[in-house]
Order: C-alpha cells, then structure tokens, then sequence
C-alpha cells in the first residue's frame, strides 16, 4: 500500500542554519514525490517535485530509490520559510489519487 | 491561466443543519477534482475524488457527500452535520492522469467549517 511518513511534527532551526526536512515513502513501482508547502494564511501550494529537479527558494529534494526517501533540505534556512511542509505521492499505480504525509512544521528562529 | 475558487472561505453551521461547499475550477477541461480535509497533526485526508462528471469516488465513509454536476465544479455536502464535521475543507485539481507528465495538485484557499 502506499504510504508517506514524515517522522517530524514540529521542526525548528536558527536563521542560517541547514534544514532538513524528512519524507519517507512505500510504493510499488515508480513513484512521483512532491513537496507542498503553505506559509501563514496562505494557499497549500507546490513547492517542488522530484521530477524536475530544480531548486525553488534555495530549497532541494533528491529522490532515493534505496531508501524510499525524499528529504527536503536547505543549506541556509530564512525565516520566510517558516511554514507547513508536506511531502506527497502520486503514480501509475494511485488511481488518481495522491498520498500526503502529516505535514512537518518548520519554524525558523530569528 | 487556471484558477480554482472555492466558497465560502469561512462557515458556522449547527449541528444537524445542511452544508453545501463549491469549487471551480477555470481555464482546464476533464480536471481531476478533490476534496480534503486539513486537520493538525493529521495531515491532509481525502474525502473523495472526481474524474469526470457524475463519477464520484469516495475514501473515508462519513456524513458527507461529493457531487460533480458539471465538469469544473464539485460540491461537497451534508444533509446533517455533526460536531466532528468541523475542520478546514481543501478543494483540488490535477490534469489526469497524475503522475504522467508533471501533473501535481492544485489547491483553492479552503473553507473553515464550525459547527455548533
């Protein structure tokens, strides 16, 4: 079956700290990780997908097949980027569904 | 450009009275249409799904109903709530089929429900 974990509720680092944001997941086949991210009265929005491999707001995530992780990190936290963080699943083999972790909340300390 | 817009962004219902949550979505054809619930410390929960009119899939049993009457617009509705129907409701969109070409989830600012 499938399923996201994210093992962190609440996460909070100093500004210029690195963040690491965790995302394990279980799927058979080939799954397409993404990262949600809402800010303070704010839509749930995109924040980036494993499949692009780009970096948005300094923010990276690796897709790792032998791990089944999917980690969000940044090497020098804001405190913009104070916000809730989920990580989501989706594929071949969802039925048009996609799969959300419980959401980590990141707090950046001034 | 697409949009989704979803109402009211703020609700207070007694407990037993009727609810009805719209959301549309502009500028896409045959979307894929969802509905969640946001609680704390419980991640995002889906209600039901939607990939084409009148074809409705649900995944929790509850008090609540979806319906898609046209093809940008899905309702979600009770007929009685209950005090455990209070949380924050999130309609969605995707281009189907997900996970094929970059399709990922489209959220509209959600809907506050209290009941009373």
């Amino acid at each position: 079956a499938q399923r996201v974990t994210q093992p962190e509720k609440l996460l909070s680092v100093f500004k210029g700290a690195p963040v690491e944001l965790k995302c394990n997941y279980s799927y058979s086949g080939s799954p397409e990780l993404f990262w949600y991210v809402q800010y303070s009265r704010q839509r749930l929005q995109l924040l980036l997908r494993h499949i692009s491999r780009e970096s948005i707001k300094g923010f990276t995530a690796d897709l790792n097949k032998g791990e089944t992780s999917f980690h969000l990190k940044k090497p020098f936290a804001q405190e913009e980027d104070s916000a809730m963080y989920y990580c989501a699943l989706s594929g071949p083999n969802t039925g048009n569904q996609f799969y959300f972790g419980t959401g980590t909340s990141l707090t950046v300390i001034p | 450009s697409q949009t989704i817009h979803q109402w009211p962004a703020t609700l207070v219902q007694p407990v037993g009275s009727p609810l009805s949550l719209e959301c549309t979505v502009e500028g896409t054809s045959n979307p894929n249409l969802y509905w969640y619930r946001q609680a704390a410390g419980r991640g995002l929960q889906l209600l039901f799904y939607s990939v084409g009119i009148g074809q409705i899939s649900s995944e929790v049993p509850q008090n609540l109903s979806a319906s898609r009457p046209q093809d940008r617009q899905f309702i979600l509705s009770s007929k009685k709530l209950l005090l455990s129907d209070s949380g924050f409701y999130l309609c969605a969109w995707s281009v189907p089929p997900p996970g094929v070409g970059n399709s990922p989830l489209h959220f509209g600012n959600g809907t506050r429900l209290t009941v009373t």
